[in-house]
């Protein structure tokens, strides 16, 4: 599996956008980059993924560069709800997934 | 829609006592299921993973076995608990969409082992 990169924690602000970045520099080809979300004490919520292009869905987007040796999952509109770690994972089309550390995100009012 | 259950929420357990956690998905067919632990302040393992009624894959050696006697039912078991067996258990499923597995979880159950 490729390696992911996240920054350990990060802050923003309630109302404006969070720019979460992974880097993922060994991704091979055929390997998917995935997101997913912890709240604490619940379990993990399946955000959103993508191969090569960009990715939007109702709860975020995803920006991978040209390279794929890099993304960007955006929560546009942050809110005091979206206070979780978040895990970038990459994964070849498999159903095995390895959750790392992540970034804990806390949004501040 | 699909669901997934787990129970109990919490279990306090003696060291040396038995487990048995269940998990059961409802709203889908033939699911992937797993089993994840998350120890405190730490980040997710997985113990066991399942393709079919009587297949299981264990990513890790320990004392706790897994059994899927139905398709959409999962059980993580143990005989005899640790200490080291505390943390926050987590079932999981998915279906391959479009090419690549979404996974969705379970509430947990956060067993401590006194």
């Amino acid at each position: 599996d490729a390696k992911t990169t996240q920054p350990p924690s990060m802050d923003c602000a309630e109302g404006r956008a969070a720019n979460l970045p992974c880097n993922h520099s060994t991704i091979s080809g055929n390997e998917y980059v995935y997101w997913y979300r912890q709240i604490h004490s619940q379990g993990p919520q399946y955000i959103i993924h993508g191969l090569k292009n960009n990715e939007t869905n109702e709860m975020a987007s995803l920006i991978i560069t040209e390279d794929r040796k890099s993304s960007t999952l955006i929560l546009p509109h942050a809110t005091l709800r979206d206070t979780a770690v978040y895990y970038c994972i990459v994964r070849y089309n498999d159903y095995k997934l390895s959750f790392g550390a992540g970034t804990t995100v806390t949004v501040r009012a | 829609s699909q669901t997934i259950h787990q129970w109990p929420a919490t279990l306090v357990q003696p060291v040396g006592s038995p487990l048995s956690l269940e998990c059961t998905v409802e709203g889908t067919s033939n699911p992937n299921l797993y089993w994840y632990r998350q120890a405190a302040g730490r980040g997710l393992q997985l113990l066991f993973y399942s393709v079919g009624i009587g297949q299981i894959s264990s990513e890790v050696p320990q004392n706790l076995s897994a059994s899927r006697p139905q398709d959409r039912q999962f059980i993580l078991s143990s005989k005899k608990l640790l200490l080291s067996d505390s943390g926050f258990y987590l079932c999981a499923w998915s279906v391959q969409i479009g090419g690549t597995y979404e996974q969705y979880f379970g509430p947990g159950t956060r067993l401590t082992v006194t």
